[in-house]
């Protein structure tokens, strides 16, 4: 069974200070990551995936996460975040040859001007 | 450009009512489509997946169904609404198969059963 862990419902940061993201995941086999970012009233939109080699990916928007396989995690971080980074933020993860995607809860970020 | 369509926007319906959501893909050929359901304060889960015309396979039981009328239409639909049923629902797609395959979802239509 495959499954995601977004420990924080909620995190709220300033506008220009760092973020970090949690995502935890079980999976037998090394798992396709994706983070997806969903703002008010529209659909999902993929900010980065991790497929193999180098754990750090870079994504859309100065977003990037770190593949970690000993800590089962995959944490989207973001240097500055600005207040147009409020959103929804989605952890998710698929393997092997079907294209399930399996979701965490998602964490809502808001940014504090 | 490819774009993805989904109707209604929102859908506020009884219980024991009938339900049609729909979606439509344009600009992609023999696309891989999805429905995914999100209950309030619940995570996302893929309720059905279609390779090709005619053909769907479903991944979660929850008194629905779907079907595949078209290359470019994805259709989720009830006859007796539950309760249960409230949420946001999702459609995607994806060119490739597999769990590297990237896919890119809907705006999603929110429904509230009463």
């Amino acid at each position: 069974a495959q499954s995601v862990t977004q420990p924080d419902a909620r995190v709220t940061v300033s506008e220009g200070a760092s973020l970090q993201l949690r995502c935890k995941y079980s999976y037998s086999a090394t798992p396709y990551l994706f983070w997806y970012v969903q703002y008010p009233r529209q659909g999902l939109q993929l900010l980065l995936k991790y497929y193999s080699g180098d754990p750090v990916v870079q994504g859309v928007n100065s977003f990037e996460a770190e593949f970690s396989k000993s800590n089962s995690s995959f944490h989207l971080q973001k240097a500055s975040v600005h207040w147009s980074d409020s959103a929804v933020y989605f952890c998710a993860l698929s393997g092997g040859s079907n294209a399930k995607l399996t979701f965490g809860k998602g964490t809502k970020l808001s940014v504090k001007s | 450009a490819q774009t993805i369509h989904q109707w209604p926007v929102a859908e506020i319906k009884a219980v024991g009512s009938p339900l049609s959501l729909g979606c439509t893909i344009k600009g992609k050929s023999s696309p891989n489509l999805y429905w995914y359901w999100q209950a309030t304060g619940g995570t996302l889960q893929q309720l059905f997946y279609s390779i090709t015309v005619g053909q769907v396979e479903s991944v979660v039981q929850l008194n629905l169904s779907a079907s595949r009328p078209k290359d470019d239409q994805f259709i989720l639909s009830t006859e007796k609404l539950l309760l249960s049923h409230s949420g946001f629902y999702l459609c995607a797609w994806s060119l490739a198969w597999g769990g590297a395959a990237e896919q890119f979802f809907g705006p999603g239509t929110r429904l509230t059963v009463l």
